[in-house]
Parts: C-alpha cells; structure tokens; sequence
C-alpha cells in the first residue's frame, strides 16, 4: 500500500470553529489531492498541490484553504466550519499526471455539529 | 446530469455469481479508474485502463472508447468482495484530474 497517513481520521467539532486536516506521504509523490466524499455525489476535488507551494482550486473549494510547504504534507483547512462541510475527506496522491492511478489515504471522517 | 454515470445503483449476489458493473460517461477521456471502498472506508485502486481489457485475478475490466463505456466483471463472487466499487474517468490533455461515478454497492452473501 502507498503510504498515506490521514490525521485525525475522526473528529466532532462545532459550527465556526477552524479545522485542519493532515495528510502525510513517504512516498515523495509530486501530486497531492483532497477530496470529500458525500452521498448521492461522486467523490469531488476539493483543492490539489503539483508541487511544494503550488495548490490550485477544484469544483469545490468554496470554504477551504490548502497549504504544502514539504513534499510530503498537504493540510487542508476549514477556517470557519459549516454543517454543510460535515462529510468524509480522503487524500490522494499520484507521481504523475496522466495515466498514473492515485493512491488514497484511509478518509477522515469529520461532522460539525 | 452526471458526467460518470453508474449502475445498478445497489447489487446483491449470491456467492459464486458472476456480477457486472456498468459505468457510461459523456466526456473525452484519458483512461478510466475502477476502485473498491470497503466497508472501513479505505479506496483502492483496481485497475486503470484506456483500451481494451484487463484481468486480475477474478476481475476484468474491459472499456469501449466509441461507446464510451466500461464494464467491471467479478467472477465466482464471494463475500470478500462486497464493497462499493467506484468509476472513475480521467479527463485528458495530460491532465490528473478525476470525475467520480456515485458507486454501486456490492453485496454478496453465502
């Protein structure tokens, strides 16, 4: 298995309050990617890293805020959570864009209440 | 509409069936992801493809690129396999990233 280490892998916390996700690789991937997933919804990208210090959004990130500044950690951040953020988030990473599979952490299941 | 569209939505199975999952899409793709989630959450990748067919073990996958279509075969089902099996298409223009089908829930029982 990659190894992606998720943390916390839960957490209940209350509506206004900030949350950081981490998410840890020792595989020296280049690409790092969030992720929620909902039901009734595909999972979708929330924001993604090609690099130390570069994130781009995704469909959505309205909420959120990324950070990288090791190749090996990618912290997403909730500045302020909502009950619509309650959801569980997986991390995911990849060597390579095209046709390279991504690999996913183990999901972070997170409510806020 | 769902650009990644999957069914059935929900499959039981008797152990030792042969199941199909069926995934369409509407957009131009690279290649296609098949990944399982278990019950604990965990994803795996499965198989990647852009052409053709692929086999491990007892699964297959197989795409049409024309029809815009993929299939997912489980032969001789067992319980192990019950899980949420996942499609997933890459969008091409050397590009990584991913639109997620809704899965299908795959339950098989002895």
């Amino acid at each position: 298995d990659a190894g992606i280490t998720q943390s916390p892998r839960h957490k209940v916390t209350e509506t206004g309050t900030p949350v950081t996700l981490r998410c840890h690789q020792t595989e020296n991937h280049r690409y790092m990617y969030w992720y929620r997933q909902d039901p009734g919804h595909g999972l979708r990208l929330i924001h993604y890293s090609y690099g130390v210090k570069d994130t781009d959004k995704g469909e959505v990130s309205d909420g959120y805020s990324v950070s990288r500044s090791k190749t090996e950690d990618f912290l997403l951040t909730l500045e302020s959570a909502t009950s619509s953020q309650t959801s569980v988030y997986f991390c995911a990473i990849s060597d390579s864009v095209g046709n390279q599979p991504q690999h996913f952490g183990d999901g972070t299941r997170l409510s806020i209440l | 509409k769902n650009e990644v569209e999957q069914s059935p939505q929900n499959l039981t199975a008797q152990e030792g069936e042969f199941i199909t999952i069926n995934c369409s899409y509407s957009v131009g793709i690279s290649a296609l992801h098949w990944l399982q989630q278990h019950p604990g959450g965990g994803i795996v990748s499965l198989f990647m493809l852009s052409s053709g067919k692929k086999k491990h073990g007892r699964l297959i996958a197989t795409i049409n690129i024309q029809e815009k279509h993929s299939s997912l075969h489980i032969t001789a089902s067992h319980p192990r396999d019950s899980a949420v099996y996942i499609c997933a298409v890459i969008l091409p223009f050397n590009t990584d990233k991913l639109i997620f089908g809704t899965g299908t829930r795959l339950q098989v029982f002895p």
